[in-house]
Parts: C-alpha cells; structure tokens; sequence
C-alpha cells in the first residue's frame, strides 16, 4: 500500500543546534520527495524536494537526503533558529499519481 | 498573484448536516487537491480534480465529494455529518499536481462537528 512513516513526531532543539526529521516510503515507483512547512494558523509550504535521480540537495541552511535501496529521506537543518519552529511534513509520489504525506513533526527550537 | 483562498475560514455544524467548502485556486493552474488535517493523522488525501474530472481519489466514505468548474474553482461537501469529520480541510492548487510539483495550500476551513 500507499504510506509514509515520519519520525520524530515532536523534536524540542536549542537556537543553533541541528535538527534531523526522518521518513520512510512503501511505494517502490515513488520519485518525489517534498518537504512542506506548516506554521500555525497557515497552509503548508514548500521548502525544498528532491527527485529519485539525485541523493542530495541543499538549500542554505536546509538540506535533504535519499536513499531509494531503503526507502527512507531526511530533513536536516543546520543552525535552527526560532522561526524554524513550525510543524514539518514529508511525502511521497505514487504510483498512482497522488502525493502522500507523513504524520508530521512538531521542532521547537528554543532560543 | 493572488494565493489559494478558501471559504469559509472556521464553520460549526452539528451531527447530520452537511457542509460545502469551496476554494479558488491560483490563476492558471488546473489541478487542485484536498486534504483534511486531523492531529496526529497528518495530511489525508481526499481527491484530485484537474480540468473538471476527478484525476485521484482517496480512501474516504462516499459522503466526502468535490467538483471542479470550469474555472478551476472546486467544491467538497460532506453529507451526513459525524463527529469525527471534525478537522482542518486544506485545498492545494497546481500546475499538474503535487506528485511532480509544487501544491500551493490555502490557510484551510476548519469544520468542527457538535
């Protein structure tokens, strides 16, 4: 089936400190893999992806990681500062054409 | 360029009532996608339309259904109201659909259910 674990589901971090969010895919045939950032009271945004043909990518202070053998990517954001605080979600293609998302993890970077 | 807007923000319904949500998308784009948010359930998707015809639905009861006009604009109603319809509902439009790119989210209607 169709799923998407995200782990941690809260991360606490202090001002400066990195902050690492994990996700595993089931779906074999998925080839992209977006980040999306909830701040409260908003929609979910954009904040960076990745496609299957490539491992890594970095955005400044944020980057993502894939690895398609385990079906697992990363989030990783160096130098947290408070407005990094929000709710993160991960997801994943399918086959079958829809965008599925992780549960979601809750960063508190407290400065 | 305006963003996705959706209508109404926050509304209360009870038991058995029905309810529809409407959003307009972003101008150009022909897909829009529903979600419904619930705490610790995350995103769940609801459907695809793009170009007027449904492309993708999900995993919920016949009582959730949408169309899309030929504006783009969409609507989802849910018919026969249950407490745990309670959620923040996100409609996302997009050039193609979010699978190969960017959705871009309204701020969301929030249903409570009494």
């Amino acid at each position: 089936g169709e799923n998407v674990e995200q782990h941690p589901s809260t991360l606490s971090v202090q001002e400066g400190d990195s902050a690492v969010i994990k996700c595993t895919y089931s779906d074999s045939a998925s080839n992209y893999f977006p980040w999306y950032k909830q701040e409260l009271g908003k929609g979910p945004q954009l904040i960076i992806d990745i496609r299957s043909n490539v491992g890594e990518k970095k955005d400044q202070r944020i980057a993502v990681t894939l690895n398609k053998t385990a079906k697992h990517f990363s989030l990783h954001i160096t130098e947290t500062q408070p407005e990094d605080s929000a709710v993160y979600f991960c997801a994943a293609s399918s086959n079958t054409g829809k965008l599925i998302f992780g549960q979601g993890t809750t960063l508190q970077v407290k400065p | 360029k305006a963003g996705v807007t959706q209508t109404p923000r926050y509304l209360i319904k009870t038991r058995g009532q029905q309810v529809t949500l409407s959003c307009s998308p972003i101008s150009g784009h022909r897909s829009v996608s529903w979600y419904q948010q619930t705490p610790g359930q995350g995103l769940q998707f609801l459907f695809e339309y793009f170009s007027e015809t449904q492309r993708n639905k999900g995993n919920f009861p016949g009582r959730f259904s949408g169309r899309q006009f030929s504006n783009s604009r969409s609507e989802m109603n849910v018919s026969t109201l249950e407490l745990g319809d309670s959620a923040l509902y996100l409609c996302a439009s997009s050039s193609e659909g979010g699978h190969t790119g960017e959705l871009f989210f309204g701020e969301g209607s929030r249903l409570t259910v009494l």
